[in-house]
């Protein structure tokens, strides 16, 4: 199975502030990675698809950047409702994997 | 905007077989890939398996061909069954939506529905 690296795996932040999580794929995955928001209690949500592709309804201070191997999740200046745990999975070889996600919380 | 929602006992005796449903509102059947996904307390997610709208299936090797899923277009359902069940498979087990032909996305997630194997 392909393993998915995020980092860091917690981050502290304030509103307003610009975030970046790392995403690295154990082997060449093309594009197929996709970035999920999650809120325990909550479905969880794309926000990022084929790791630059805006998912339709997430706000536009999301960005997704990155191609084979090593990927990026950016969101600008932060707002209340992002603060969740965000995971990044590949779809590019069966069976699907996910990062072990990146908690987000409010300093 | 389709929705999705997971039903079943919450409670599964080990060795026995843990059984769920998802029902789908509000969206086509065709097209897609029907999943189940589970997430570990205080882990990770683990891709169970998906049943095709064709009736193709399949399942994540790690689970030892424990895995059945089956769909009912009529009734606008698919099932999991996850045979001979440990304490190792109490999850929050998820429903979702595959979108194929856009980088394999799951695009929809039910609520999730929590399992926990004990006698």
């Amino acid at each position: 199975d392909i393993q998915m690296t995020q980092s860091p795996s917690s981050l502290s932040a304030s509103v307003g502030d610009r975030i970046t999580i790392t995403c690295r794929a154990s082997q060449n995955i093309d594009k197929f990675l996709t970035w999920y928001q999650y809120k325990p209690g909550s479905a969880p949500k794309v926000v990022i698809y084929g790791a630059s592709y805006l998912q339709t309804g997430a706000p536009s201070r999301f960005g997704g950047s990155g191609s084979g191997t090593d990927f990026t999740l950016t969101i600008t200046s932060l707002q209340p409702e992002d603060f969740a745990t965000y995971y990044c999975q590949q779809s590019y070889n069966f069976p699907g994997t996910f990062g072990q996600g990146t908690i987000l919380e409010i300093k | 905007q389709v929705q999705l929602q997971e039903s079943g006992p919450g409670l599964v005796n080990p060795s026995e077989t843990l059984s769920l449903t998802c029902t789908i509102s509000g969206g086509s059947i065709s097209t897609y890939y029907w999943s189940w996904i589970r997430h570990f307390p205080g882990k990770g997610l683990e891709w169970i398996g998906y049943i095709q709208y064709n009736g193709n299936t399949l399942q994540n090797p790690s689970l030892k061909g424990r895995v059945t899923t089956s769909l009912d277009m009529s009734r606008s359902q698919f099932s999991l069954k996850l045979r001979s069940v440990t304490a190792a498979d109490t999850a929050l087990y998820y429903c979702a939506r595959l979108n194929w032909n856009a980088y394999r996305k799951f695009d929809s997630w039910g609520q999730g529905i929590l399992v926990t194997v004990s006698s």
